[in-house]
C-alpha cells in the first residue's frame, strides 16, 4: 500500500461545478496537510494548509482533514477554467514530508 | 519579494555530457530539496539537504549529483550516468517540513 493515495484523474466538470479532490494516507502520525495547485510546466504553489483535523476555507476553497479515516478533501465552490490544473495532496508528521501523485483537473467553459 | 529560481528553464544536453541545474533561494530556508517529473507521474525525490555543507540520498539519487557550499545556492548536476535525463526538475526549500515547501518554477531538460 501506497503511503499517499490520489486519484490521478483526469477529472473534468463544467464551469460552476463543485469539485471534490481526495486524498487517503496510511501514517497515522501525519498531522500537517497541504493542498497544492501546480499548473503545466510551472512549479507547485500551496493552495492550502491545515493543521490536525477540521475544516479550512478560504474563498471558493475548502480543505477537510478526517484524521479517523485517514482521508483528506479539497473542495472547490462555483469551479472556473483558471482552476484547471494538477492538484497536489501533501503531509508531514514533522520531519517526512510525502506528496501524493495528483489529479489533474480540467474546469470546462 | 523572497522565492526560489531556477535557471535555465530550458536545458538541452547531449548524450554523455553532465549538465548543471541551478536553484537560488532567498528564504533564509536551511532546506533545500531536488524533485523529478515525469509526464503523469508524481514528484520523485532526488536529493535533499538540511544543513550546508551537508546533503542526502532521495529515492532516486543515482545519476545524479549536488552540493550545498551556501545556505542559498543547491545545484544539481545530471551526470551522463543518468540513462533517462528527459524531465521536469523542481527544487524546493523549506523553513521547517511541517510548514510546506515553497518550489520554483522548474527546468525541463531534453536529451538530444
Amino acid at each position: 500500500q501506497k503511503e499517499v493515495e490520489q486519484d490521478p484523474g483526469p477529472l473534468s466538470v463544467p464551469e460552476g461545478a463543485i469539485v471534490s479532490l481526495n486524498c487517503t494516507y496510511s501514517n497515522s502520525a501525519f498531522q500537517y496537510f497541504m493542498w497544492y495547485r501546480q499548473y503545466s510546466r510551472k512549479g507547485p504553489e500551496l493552495l492550502m494548509y491545515t493543521y490536525s483535523s477540521g475544516n479550512k476555507e478560504d474563498g471558493r476553497f475548502t480543505a477537510q482533514v478526517d484524521k479517523s479515516s485517514k482521508y483528506i478533501s479539497l473542495f472547490i465552490r462555483d469551479s472556473q477554467p483558471s482552476d484547471s490544473a494538477t492538484y497536489l495532496c501533501a503531509m508531514s508528521d514533522g520531519q517526512n514530508f510525502v506528496f501524493g501523485p495528483g489529479t489533474r483537473l480540467s474546469v470546462l467553459p | 519579494d523572497g522565492g526560489i529560481t531556477q535557471s535555465p528553464k530550458y536545458l538541452f544536453r547531449k548524450e554523455g555530457q553532465n549538465v548543471t541545474l541551478s536553484c537560488e533561494q532567498n528564504l533564509n530556508h536551511d532546506a533545500m530539496y531536488w524533485y523529478r517529473q515525469d509526464p503523469g507521474q508524481g514528484l520523485r525525490l532526488i536529493y535533499y539537504s538540511q544543513i550546508v555543507n551537508d546533503f542526502q540520498k532521495g529515492d532516486i539519487a543515482e545519476g545524479y549529483s549536488v552540493s550545498r557550499e551556501k545556505k542559498e545556492s543547491f545545484p544539481l548536476t545530471v551526470t551522463s550516468a543518468q540513462k533517462n535525463p528527459t524531465a521536469f526538475y523542481l527544487c524546493a526549500s523549506s523553513r521547517m517540513t511541517q510548514y510546506g515547501y515553497t518550489f520554483g518554477s522548474g527546468t525541463r531538460l531534453t536529451v538530444v
